[in-house]
C-alpha cells in the first residue's frame, strides 16, 4: 500500500477484555514503532522492531502490553485485561532504516475502554 | 531524559498572518529535530526536519532552524492559510549514541486559521 495502515480504526472494549491492534507498515520498511497518544498529548513511545526483532520495549507500561512482528512485516499490539487508563490512540509508524531520519505514521487506532 | 516543550495552544490567526510556534528541547548529544503535522481525522505527517546545528528545514512554506545555542527549533510560516489549521508536534530523535530509535514528542500546538 501507499502508506501505513492500521486496523481497526476504532475499538471499544469492556474493562478486562483483551484487544489486538494491527499495523501494516510501508512495504520494505525495516523499522516499526508503536506509540500511545493520550487525548491532548503528544505520542509516547511503546516499542520498536527492526525486522522481526523487538529491540526496544522500554515504553510498554505494563506486562499486559505485548507486541509482535513474527515475519518482519505486519505487527500486532495486544493488550490483555484492558483498563480504563489504556484508553488512547495507538499509533504505528515505520521507516526504511533506523527511523532517525523520520518515521511514517498510520492513522491510529482509537481504543476506548468502558 | 530527553524532552520537548512547545507553546500551548490554541493559536488563532487570521489568514495571511505570520506564524511562529515555539519549540525548545533538552537532550544529550546531537539529536535530529522534526516537526510533524496532524490534520483533523488524519495521522501524523512529517512536515520538515533538521539533522545538525544551523540546518534549516523547510516544506510547504514552513521553516524551522536548528539552534543548538538556544536549544530551539521554532516553526515559522510567513502567510498562513485556512488549510494550515491542524495540530503541530515538535519532536526529536536520540543523539546520544545509545542507538535508541524512539522519537520524543512535545504535547502539540493547535493552530486555527480564520478566513
Amino acid at each position: 500500500g501507499a502508506g501505513v495502515s492500521q486496523s481497526p480504526r476504532y475499538k471499544v472494549a469492556k474493562r478486562g477484555q483483551d484487544v489486538a491492534l494491527r499495523c501494516d507498515p510501508i512495504s520494505g520498511h525495516v523499522s516499526l514503532f508503536w506509540y500511545q497518544q493520550a487525548l491532548g498529548q503528544g505520542p509516547e513511545f511503546l516499542t520498536y522492531f527492526q525486522n522481526e526483532a523487538q529491540l526496544d520495549k522500554s515504553g510498554l507500561p505494563s506486562d499486559r502490553f505485548f507486541a509482535e512482528r513474527p515475519e518482519g512485516s505486519v505487527s500486532t499490539l495486544k493488550i490483555q485485561r484492558t483498563q480504563q487508563e489504556d484508553s488512547a490512540v495507538y499509533l504505528c509508524a515505520s521507516s526504511p532504516r533506523g527511523g532517525q531520519g523520520g518515521q511514517f505514521f498510520g492513522p491510529g487506532t482509537r481504543l476506548t475502554v468502558l | 531524559g530527553d524532552s520537548v516543550t512547545q507553546m500551548e495552544g490554541p493559536v488563532t490567526l487570521s489568514e495571511e498572518a505570520f506564524l511562529t510556534i515555539n519549540c525548545t528541547y533538552t537532550a544529550t548529544g546531537y539529536p535530529s529535530l522534526f516537526w510533524y503535522v496532524q490534520y483533523p481525522g488524519e495521522g501524523l505527517q512529517l512536515l520538515l526536519k533538521a539533522t545538525k546545528a544551523d540546518d534549516k528545514g523547510s516544506n510547504k512554506g514552513f521553516e524551522a532552524t536548528y539552534r543548538k545555542e538556544t536549544t530551539s527549533f521554532h516553526l515559522e510560516k510567513g502567510s498562513v492559510q485556512v488549510s494550515d489549521s491542524a495540530v503541530y508536534f515538535c519532536a526529536l530523535s536520540d543523539g546520544s549514541g545509545t542507538g535508541r530509535r524512539a522519537l520524543t514528542f512535545g504535547s502539540g500546538t493547535r493552530l486555527q486559521v480564520q478566513p
